[in-house]
């Protein structure tokens, strides 16, 4: 099936500092990726999606300027939290849309979890 | 708008039984998917299972079944001879076929107990 990485992690930063997340798609070109935001035993929320080549689209309330978002290639997207603080703290996911294979699907990341101290 | 309702929020079953997680979705389209989702413990997403909406057969991935209704917008997942591996969160998922975006239920908990 499809793999997804993510990396790191697990990160520990203090507060004001910035922090780049990594999501690369291993064995397939994926032209969107998503990012999500996940609270202790809560569903997904869905922070923006990332389009290879263009402009991230931010869902309502998402910040841009703070979740910077970058889909440099087929199978590398990144997000980076700029100038953190504790409330930012959360598990970050991301996934990629694949048209091979099991089309039209959507696979998960392992995850991110950033702790904002 | 897309809603994805799951109503219970916490389950469990005995393990070698059977168990049902509803999942019921409101939209005006006609050509969607609808995905299962496992989350354990772990927190990596792992897809169960997935349905195409013009298709009446419901879908099955070994011990995994579905029960898609479209008419009543239902869409449960049955686990048969449930396992102790099984133990995680299930999140109900729906996505416009001519669209990017994932709709997620709120999950439901499931423990198999030994």
């Amino acid at each position: 099936g499809a793999v997804v990485s993510q990396h790191p992690s697990r990160v520990i930063c203090k507060s004001g500092t910035s922090v780049k997340i990594e999501c690369r798609s291993l064995d397939f070109q994926a032209t969107t990726m998503f990012w999500y935001r996940q609270f202790p035993k809560k569903s997904l929320m869905l922070m923006a999606t990332s389009n290879e080549g263009s402009k991230a689209t931010y869902e309502q309330g998402v910040e841009k300027d703070k979740f910077l978002i970058n889909h440099a290639s087929l199978t590398l997207s990144t997000l980076t939290v700029t100038s953190a603080h504790p409330e930012d703290s959360s598990f970050y996911i991301c996934s990629a849309r694949t048209t091979a294979g099991v089309a039209d699907t959507q696979y998960f990341g392992p995850g991110t979890r950033l702790t904002v101290l | 708008a897309q809603t994805v309702t799951q109503s219970q929020p916490e389950m469990s079953v005995q393990e070698a039984e059977t168990v049902t997680l509803s999942c019921t979705y409101d939209t005006s389209e006609n050509n969607y998917y609808l995905f299962w989702y496992k989350q354990p413990p772990s927190r990596q997403m792992i897809l169960v299972i997935r349905q195409e909406a013009y298709k009446q057969q419901n879908a099955t991935e070994n011990r995994f079944s579905v029960n898609f209704q479209k008419a009543a917008k239902s869409f449960s997942l049955k686990i048969s001879d449930s396992q102790l591996g099984d133990t995680a969160m299930y999140f109900c998922a729906f996505m416009k076929r001519a669209g990017n975006q994932f709709y997620f239920g709120t999950g439901t908990s499931l423990t198999v107990i030994p």
